[in-house]
C-alpha cells in the first residue's frame, strides 16, 4: 500500500521556472526521502529529511517537512530540461523499510 | 566505487515458471531492499535484508522470496509466475537500515511474463 501521495500527479513548466511538488503521508514517520527517476539514470536519491527537521537544502533543491500536517514539499528552483523526471517521496515508520508515494511527473520544456 | 548491479537486465518467462533475480550491492553496504514497480501500483516494497537476515517483508504472496549471502549479495525468487508479476524489479543497497539512510538503486530487472 502507498504511504505517500504526491501532488500534482503531473507538472509541465518552462526552463527557468520553479517547480513545487507536494507529498502527504498517513502515519507518523522518522524520516522522509525524495527520489528522482528518469530513463537514463534510474532511481536516484535527492534528499533525506528527519522528523525533527523542518527544512533542508541541496543545490537547487529545497525540501520542507511539516509533521503536524503530515506533508512535505520539494521545490526545484530555476528548472532545467534535465530535471524532467518522476519525483517520489518515500517515508519510513521504523527505519527499516521505505514506502514510496505515487510520484509526480515533471516535464521541463526548453 | 561500483554501483548496484542487477542481473539479468531483461527477462521473458511464461506463466507457471519460476525466476531468480540477482543483486550485487555497493561494496560495504549491508542492507539490500527489493521493490516491484508497475504502472498501476507504483513502487511497492518487497523485502529488506540486513546482514543475511530478512528484517521486513511487504504485502506480497509467499511466491516471492529472497535471501542474502554473507558477501551481502542478494537474490529474489518468484515461483509459479503470473501475468501480473510483469514489472520492473529494483534492488537498492545502503550502509544502514533502509528507512534511515540514502538508498542506492540498481538499474532494475525488467520481467515480462507471457
Amino acid at each position: 500500500s502507498q504511504q505517500g501521495e504526491e501532488d500534482p500527479q503531473a507538472l509541465s513548466i518552462q526552463e527557468g521556472e520553479n517547480a513545487t511538488m507536494n507529498c502527504s503521508y498517513k502515519t507518523s514517520i522518522n524520516n522522509l526521502q525524495w527520489y528522482r527517476q528518469n530513463s537514463g539514470r534510474g532511481l536516484v536519491h535527492l534528499i533525506l529529511i528527519r522528523s525533527n527537521e523542518r527544512e533542508k537544502h541541496s543545490g537547487r533543491l529545497r525540501v520542507t517537512l511539516d509533521t503536524s500536517k503530515k506533508s512535505s514539499s520539494l521545490l526545484i528552483t530555476a528548472s532545467r530540461a534535465a530535471d524532467t523526471a518522476s519525483y517520489f517521496c518515500a517515508t519510513d515508520r521504523n527505519t527499516d523499510k521505505l514506502i514510496f508515494g505515487t510520484g509526480t511527473r515533471l516535464q521541463v520544456f526548453p | 566505487k561500483a554501483g548496484v548491479t542487477q542481473t539479468p537486465r531483461y527477462l521473458i518467462k511464461t506463466r507457471g515458471q519460476q525466476v531468480t533475480l540477482s543483486c550485487s550491492p555497493i561494496s560495504g553496504h549491508r542492507s539490500v531492499s527489493w521493490y516491484q514497480q508497475t504502472p498501476g501500483q507504483g513502487l511497492q516494497f518487497l523485502f529488506e535484508y540486513f546482514s543475511e537476515t530478512q528484517r521486513n517483508k511487504g504485502n506480497f504472496p509467499g511466491r516471492f522470496s529472497g535471501r542474502q549471502f554473507s558477501n551481502s549479495r542478494s537474490e529474489m525468487n518468484v515461483s509459479t509466475l503470473e501475468l501480473g508479476d510483469s514489472a520492473l524489479y529494483l534492488c537498492a543497497s545502503s550502509w544502514g537500515l533502509a528507512g534511515a539512510v540514502e538508498q542506492f538503486f540498481g538499474p532494475g530487472t525488467r520481467l515480462t511474463v507471457l
